[in-house]
C-alpha cells in the first residue's frame, strides 16, 4: 500500500528557505512509470502544483514559483524533497507531496502545515 | 496556462437532493479533466478522472461529464459526509498542472 509523508520544520522565518521532505513506502520513486511531486494549499484557499518530477527524467516547476524552487531525489532513502527560498508570509500553507497517475494526482500525503513567520 | 473555472462558491444542497457542480476550462481539454473532494483538515481524494470515470472506491452516486471546456460533477442524492470542497484539474497541458479554486458543498 502506498504511503507519503511528509516531513518539515512547520516554522520558517521570512527570507530563509523551506526545506520539505517526502518520505515514500509501498512503491519506489525511481520507477520510471511513477511522476512526483509537491502542491500546496494556502489556509482557506485552493490548490496550487508546485512541482513535478519523475526519476529518469525531467523535472517540472510551476511558472509563477520556477525561480525559487528546486526538487530533489535521494533515491538510497526513497525520498524527495523540495527546497523553497526567500519565503515570505505567502508560502504560508499545507505542503502535499503527491504521485501521479497518468498525470492525475492520485495519491497524496495527509499534508504538512507551514508557517513563514518572524 | 489553461484557466480552470468553478461555479457556484459555495451551493447548498439538502440531505436526498442532486447537487451539480460545474467546471468550465479557458480552452479545450479534451476528458483530461478530474475531480477531487476535499474535507477540513485531510488531504484531497481523488473521486473522478477522464472527465467521468470514478476512482476506486469512490459511490455510484458521483457523477462527471463534459468534455471541451463545459464539466459537471453531480452528486445524485446527497449524503451528510458529501460536505466537503470539490476541485476540479485539468491533465491536458502541462505544464502546469492546474485547479479550479473549488466550490463548497454545504448540506442544509
Amino acid at each position: 500500500q502506498l504511503q507519503l509523508q511528509e516531513s518539515g520544520p512547520g516554522l520558517v522565518k521570512p527570507s530563509e528557505t523551506l526545506s520539505l521532505t517526502c518520505t515514500v513506502s509501498g512503491d519506489s520513486i525511481t520507477s520510471s512509470s511513477n511522476f512526483w511531486g509537491w502542491i500546496r494549499q494556502p489556509p482557506g484557499k485552493g490548490l496550487e502544483w508546485i512541482g513535478t518530477f519523475y526519476y529518469s527524467g525531467s523535472t517540472y516547476y510551476s511558472p509563477s514559483l520556477k525561480s525559487r524552487v528546486t526538487i530533489s531525489v535521494d533515491a538510497s532513502k526513497n525520498q524527495f524533497s523540495l527546497k523553497m527560498s526567500s519565503v515570505t508570509a505567502a508560502d504560508t500553507g499545507v505542503y502535499y507531496c503527491v504521485r501521479h497517475l497518468s498525470s492525475i494526482f492520485a495519491y497524496w500525503g495527509q499534508g504538512t502545515l507551514i508557517t513563514v513567520s518572524s | 496556462e489553461i484557466v480552470m473555472t468553478q461555479s457556484p462558491a459555495t451551493l447548498s444542497v439538502s440531505p436526498g437532493e442532486r447537487a451539480t457542480l460545474s467546471c468550465r476550462a479557458s480552452q479545450s481539454v479534451s476528458s483530461n479533466l478530474a475531480w477531487y473532494q476535499q474535507k477540513p483538515g485531510q488531504a484531497p481524494r481523488l473521486l473522478v478522472y477522464g472527465a467521468s470515470t470514478r476512482a476506486t472506491g469512490i459511490p455510484a452516486r458521483f457523477s462527471g461529464s463534459g468534455s471541451g471546456t463545459e464539466f459537471t460533477l453531480t452528486i445524485s442524492s446527497l449524503q451528510s459526509e458529501d460536505s466537503a470542497v470539490y476541485y476540479c484539474q485539468q491533465y491536458h497541458n502541462w505544464p502546469p498542472w492546474t485547479f479550479g479554486q473549488g466550490t463548497k458543498m454545504e448540506i442544509k
